[in-house]
């Protein structure tokens, strides 16, 4: 399977304790996206990247989140210091990106976290 | 800021009958339109995409989405519903060539 792959598929964690995401992109995507989506809400833009620099941050991602993508290749985001309004799921999207060419985004499965 | 407005929360239908699910968006410029779908855990699966040209596109699994500038619409429509298109669908408007802006979201209930 050539898709967005995303681990862990689910996350339970308590309030404080600090949790991260990873994910695959497809393999000749030069973006990566993530969002988050709350129960009965589309998605919400997190960041991105291309290749391997991060190149817009919501105001939704507090000092608590961090993001990376070493390499331009997967990417992780961290939670630190979790809170309960923190429970969604975050989803990765990748795509390429050709200069004067719009492609469409490949969305993974997403990581459901639940913080107790 | 770019915004997507899906009115219909749920919609209901019956097996056979033809669907057409709304979407409004607001951008300033020539938009980027998508509509996705998705289904109980599982991730967005892209339908169709409007990024220039014939105003009526055909997407996946049957759907179809007509452009009216006029409007600001991007609706989606399908011919005969099947029991297996109960999901949830999202219209998306992608700003400039970043980020999607995507609506809440209507959940489409298939009825025997």
């Amino acid at each position: 399977d050539t898709g967005v792959s995303q681990n862990p598929r689910h996350k339970i964690t308590k309030r404080g304790q600090n949790v991260t995401f990873r994910c695959d992109p497809i393999s000749e995507h030069n973006r990566l996206y993530w969002y988050r989506q709350t129960l009965g809400q589309g998605p919400e833009f997190l960041t991105y990247f291309q290749n391997e620099a991060q190149l817009e941050k919501s105001r939704l991602l507090s000092d608590r989140f961090s993001a990376e993508r070493p390499k331009g290749s997967f990417s992780t985001l961290e939670i630190q210091r979790t809170e309960q309004g923190d429970s969604a799921m975050y989803l990765c999207a990748s795509s390429l990106m050709l200069e004067g060419i719009y492609n469409e985004q490949f969305f993974g499965p997403g990581t459901r976290l639940t913080v107790l | 800021a770019q915004s997507v407005t899906q009115p219909d929360i749920h919609i209901t239908v019956s097996e056979g009958a033809s669907l057409e699910l709304r979407c409004n968006y607001s951008y300033g410029a020539t938009p980027y339109l998508f509509w996705y779908v998705q289904s109980p855990g599982q991730g967005l699966q892209l339908l169709l995409k409007y990024f220039s040209g014939d105003t009526l596109v055909q997407g996946i699994k049957g759907f179809e989405a007509e452009f009216k500038r006029s409007q600001s619409s991007f609706n989606l429509r399908k011919p005969s519903v099947h029991w297996s298109d109960a999901a949830e669908y999202f219209c998306a408007v992608g700003e400039g060539f970043q980020k999607l802006v995507f609506g809440t979201g209507t959940r489409l209930l298939v009825s025997p």
